[in-house]
């Protein structure tokens, strides 16, 4: 079956530098890939999220990549601050299957002042 | 706030007892979701309902879980004879399937989630 899975379990940055976090999927079919961030007590926050005809997508401060050759995706964040400190999970999902995600471990992010 | 309510947000019940938990999703969304999260793991898929059609069941879905949407809005999550490998976040997410338009389709909503604790 689908597995989603993150290279680090734990990323540490100083404030203001550029943060990667990686993850790679195992289902060549999927299609649909989300990253989400995770504060503690709190549900999933949707941050941006790419779809297969895509190689790389821009939001504010985040850039998802996505390389669907060695199934595996990055979600960059620029310019990081105190307020990004959460885990961050990746989502894979084929669309026409009803959408359910397949979520990775998470790494935690945390961002030293 | 991201519009899906969840209730109750947390829940300590002793092995045995039976538990429901409710989710109320962003009212226009045609699906909901229930997913299921232990420490330090990224949730897992339990469920899915279309409208009031449940489309989709985890094996994860022991016969002890049921889950409903009678009326296509709100559901709940019952688990009958909790023992303490029940233990998590219970997370309810919501999404508008055929969204027309625009760069992104299938965006799921979180709500908060229940956090059940069987002791």
């Amino acid at each position: 079956g689908e597995s989603v899975g993150l290279h680090l379990p734990t990323l540490s940055v100083q404030e203001g530098d550029n943060s990667i976090i990686n993850c790679a999927y195992s289902n060549s079919a999927s299609d649909y890939f989300i990253w989400y961030k995770q504060e503690s007590g709190k549900g999933p926050q949707f941050i941006i999220d790419i779809r297969s005809n895509m190689d790389k997508r821009q939001g504010q401060r985040v850039t998802v990549l996505l390389n669907k050759t060695v199934k595996h995706l990055s979600l960059q964040i620029a310019a990081t601050q105190p307020g990004d400190s959460a885990v961050y999970f990746c989502a894979a999902t084929i669309y026409n299957q009803g959408g359910k995600l397949i979520f990775g471990q998470g790494t935690e992010l945390s961002v030293k002042p | 706030d991201t519009g899906v309510s969840q209730d109750p947000r947390h829940k300590i019940t002793k092995r045995g007892q039976n538990v429901t938990f409710r989710c109320d999703p962003i009212s226009e969304h045609n699906r909901l979701y229930w997913y299921r999260q232990t420490l330090g793991q990224g949730p897992e898929f339990l469920t899915y309902f279309q409208n009031e059609a449940q489309l989709e069941k985890s094996r994860l879905l022991s016969d002890r879980f049921s889950a409903e949407r009678p009326k296509g809005s709100f559901s709940t999550l019952e688990i009958q004879r909790t023992e303490q490998g029940d233990s998590a976040m219970y997370l309810c997410a919501s999404s508008l399937e055929g969204l027309a338009g625009g760069d992104s389709y299938n965006e799921q909503f979180f709500g908060p989630g229940t956090r059940l604790t069987v002791l």
